[in-house]
């Protein structure tokens, strides 16, 4: 069964502290592994996307990992704002139908402290 | 930032109503989406659209219809409103390897 796991399930930092979001999937084949940040009662925005031959990439302090050949990935955010309270979530697409289709994780809920 | 709209924001109303959660993208894509999103869940997938006049049901069965009669617009309706399904509602649309989201539909059934 196609599942992506996001853990941890919440995580509570103090403004200024990098932090680290970990992303197993299982989903196969695979196509791409994409990180949005989900505001509360907003829609998700995309952060990155990687495809299988890269294995990081950088937007601004949130930089994102791939390791395909593991199935995990990891999104780092650097000097953290209180503006990055939010919920951060994993989708991984497959090529195996037109549709590419995409699995959802649940997200990990970030809060940042002052 | 996409231009994909959802309306209303948020929604109170009573069961057995009829609704209409509107949806309308500005960028031309063909391929469009609703999903279902409970707190702390994952996004399930409810409709899906390649394009005018072609819609398809997605994972999550769901009592809501959807049509594309054009491009830019993809509303979803609910015929009769259960408090099953307060929950929110988001559409997006895809453009190559990039999927956009609206701001989403908070629905409150009472």
């Amino acid at each position: 069964k196609n599942q992506v796991e996001q853990s941890p399930q919440s995580l509570i930092i103090l403004e200024g502290k990098n932090c680290t979001l970990q992303c197993n999937y299982t989903v196969s084949p695979f196509s791409n592994l994409r990180w949005y940040k989900q505001d509360t009662g907003r829609g998700p925005v995309s952060l990155t996307i990687m495809t299988f031959s890269e294995n990081t990439k950088s937007n601004g302090r949130y930089t994102a990992t791939l390791d395909a050949d593991t199935k995990q990935s990891s999104l780092h955010i650097t000097a953290s704002q209180l503006s990055d309270s939010a919920s951060y979530i994993c989708v991984v697409s497959d090529r195996g139908s037109t549709l590419g289709r995409l699995y959802f994780g649940r997200g990990t809920q970030l809060t940042v402290w002052p | 930032e996409a231009d994909i709209y959802q309306t209303p924001r948020y929604l109170v109303i009573g069961t057995g109503k009829k609704i209409t959660l509107e949806c309308s993208q500005t960028m031309g894509h063909d391929k469009m989406y609703w999903y279902q999103q409970d707190p702390g869940m994952e996004l399930h997938l409810i409709h899906y659209s390649y394009g005018v006049n072609s819609t398809e049901k997605g994972d999550l069965s769901s009592e809501s219809t959807v049509s594309r009669i054009r491009t830019e617009h993809f509303p979803l309706t609910l015929e009769s409103a259960r408090p099953s399904h307060t929950s929110q509602y988001l559409c997006a649309s895809t453009y190559g390897n990039e999927q956009f989201f609206g701001p989403g539909t908070r629905l409150t059934v009472l």
